[in-house]
């Protein structure tokens, strides 16, 4: 089965910092997502990406985020200044077509510590 | 938006035994996956299950769109099933589509 890859899968930083989650979503697939999952709880939709746009965004994604496909392959998450409640694991996901009647692919993730 | 419902929150079953995850959702739904969360966090796609059933392995599912609910079935436990199941579903409804997760169940099967 295809994959989606996310770098690095643990990342430590300080508060304040700025920090760049890198994800290369399958290669065919059109929609890019982001998750994030705080230890213990539920994953939660932060916002979803086509066409070099924000689609939609949950009230998680404030300024302090980012997004972008850079190269055509990347999709990276920004976090500009980070806070102590930033640390979760960050979940990539994509699909080929904005119809959601089809399988989103998730990335193994990215656990950011932020002390 | 649409809402969904994970029972039981906890399981804890002896190594061999079967067991039935249950998932409510409060809307139609045009996409439902079920995903098993290992303990080192990564999310394992088991099913992708709109409707009907499907089997894996040990594994199987079933949604029944119509009730609005799905049902993953563990059979002959193993410790490496051990971890969180999610069901995550999609409406009809909404942008762009997005997955909302449930809350999950926390599985432990002992040796």
């Amino acid at each position: 089965e295809p994959e989606v890859t996310q770098t690095p899968s643990h990342q430590v930083t300080q508060m304040g910092q700025e920090v760049i989650l890198r994800c290369v979503p399958i290669s065919n697939h059109l929609y890019f997502y982001w998750y994030r999952q705080i230890l213990g709880q539920k994953v939660e939709f932060l916002v979803s990406f086509y066409n070099n746009e924000i689609s939609e965004k949950s009230e998680i994604f404030d300024d302090q985020f980012s997004v972008e496909r850079p190269d055509g392959s990347n999709f990276t998450l920004k976090i500009r200044s980070t806070k102590l409640e930033d640390s979760a694991m960050y979940f990539c996901a994509s699909r080929t077509r904005r119809t959601s009647n089809e399988k989103l692919f998730f990335g193994s993730g990215t656990q950011l510590s932020v002390l | 938006g649409i809402q969904v419902e994970q029972s039981p929150p906890d399981l804890i079953l002896q190594e061999g035994a079967n067991s039935t995850l249950r998932c409510n959702f409060s809307d139609s739904v045009n996409n439902l996956q079920w995903f098993h969360q290992n303990p080192w966090g990564q999310l394992i796609n088991l099913f992708y299950i709109p409707s009907g059933t499907k089997q894996n392995g040990r594994l199987s599912a079933t949604t029944v769109a119509t009730e609005r609910y799905s049902l993953l079935y563990i059979s002959s436990s193993q410790t490496t099933d051990s971890g969180v199941y999610f069901c995550a579903v999609n409406g009809f409804s909404g942008g762009y589509n997005k997955l909302i997760f449930g809350a999950g169940t926390r599985l432990a099967v002992h040796p």
